[in-house]
């Protein structure tokens, strides 16, 4: 089993929508959660850590189950600018381990 | 704003050649990483390093591959005989806390031929 599996996409979105897709992993002792973003031959850009109570940024939620180990990432409103690949990570004792990524594509 | 630097941002070598791809950290940071992603494939955990010795590796991370922190703002990683299916994308990363978000570096692109 992957230690962190996600939808590969692509997920085509009009501008001005809404889109959530999420990742789940197999570590229960898994520390630490982030989503980051990753442009093509880029390097990842961290976009939120992820916590149990929900954490919202602008346009952007994040939400983490322990209990049922996925983590989600809703975008609102969505721009242009946000076609991206979303990588999904899950950390401990700081060695972190990305997903595939989830592929986003805003179309206007 | 803070950042990652990494030099060379492409490196070119032939299969057995040392390379050693540099990061500079930034600066307040105390842990630093290496990733690497081959073209098409996720991002790989390759070393921890806190305290000027390494704290955890990957299976990747063999006898081939070191790091040092040569001075106070430097972070390499030295493959010692490059090998074909080293060819990827480099990352330095560096943290405040062991658990912290990790900064990335633009990354060095390595070819080996």
């Amino acid at each position: 089993r992957k230690e962190v599996e996600q939808d590969p996409g692509p997920f085509n979105v009009p501008e001005g929508a809404t889109v959530a897709f999420n990742c789940t992993y197999s570590n229960s002792a898994s520390q630490s959660f982030f989503w980051y973003r990753q442009d093509c031959r880029k390097e990842p850009k961290l976009l939120m850590s992820v916590y149990s109570s929900g954490n919202e940024d602008g346009r952007f939620t994040a939400q983490l189950n322990r209990a049922s180990q996925y983590i989600s990432l809703l975008i609102r409103d969505s721009k242009l600018s946000d076609s991206a690949t979303y990588l999904c990570v899950v950390g401990r004792w700081g060695k972190l381990q990305f997903g595939a990524g989830t592929q986003v594509v805003v179309t206007p | 704003e803070p950042e990652v630097t990494q030099t060379p941002s492409h490196q070119v070598t032939q299969m057995g050649q040392e390379v050693i791809l540099r990061c500079v950290p930034i600066s307040n940071h105390l842990y630093f990483y290496w990733y690497r992603q081959i073209l098409g494939q996720k991002v790989e955990f390759l070393v921890s390093f806190y305290n000027n010795e390494i704290s955890e590796k990957s299976e990747i991370f063999d006898d081939q591959f070191s790091v040092e922190r040569p001075d106070g703002s430097n972070f390499t990683l030295k493959i010692r005989s490059t090998k074909l299916e080293d060819s990827a994308m480099y990352f330095c990363a560096s943290s405040d806390g062991g658990n912290n978000e990790q900064f990335f570096g633009p990354g060095t692109r390595l070819t080996v031929l």
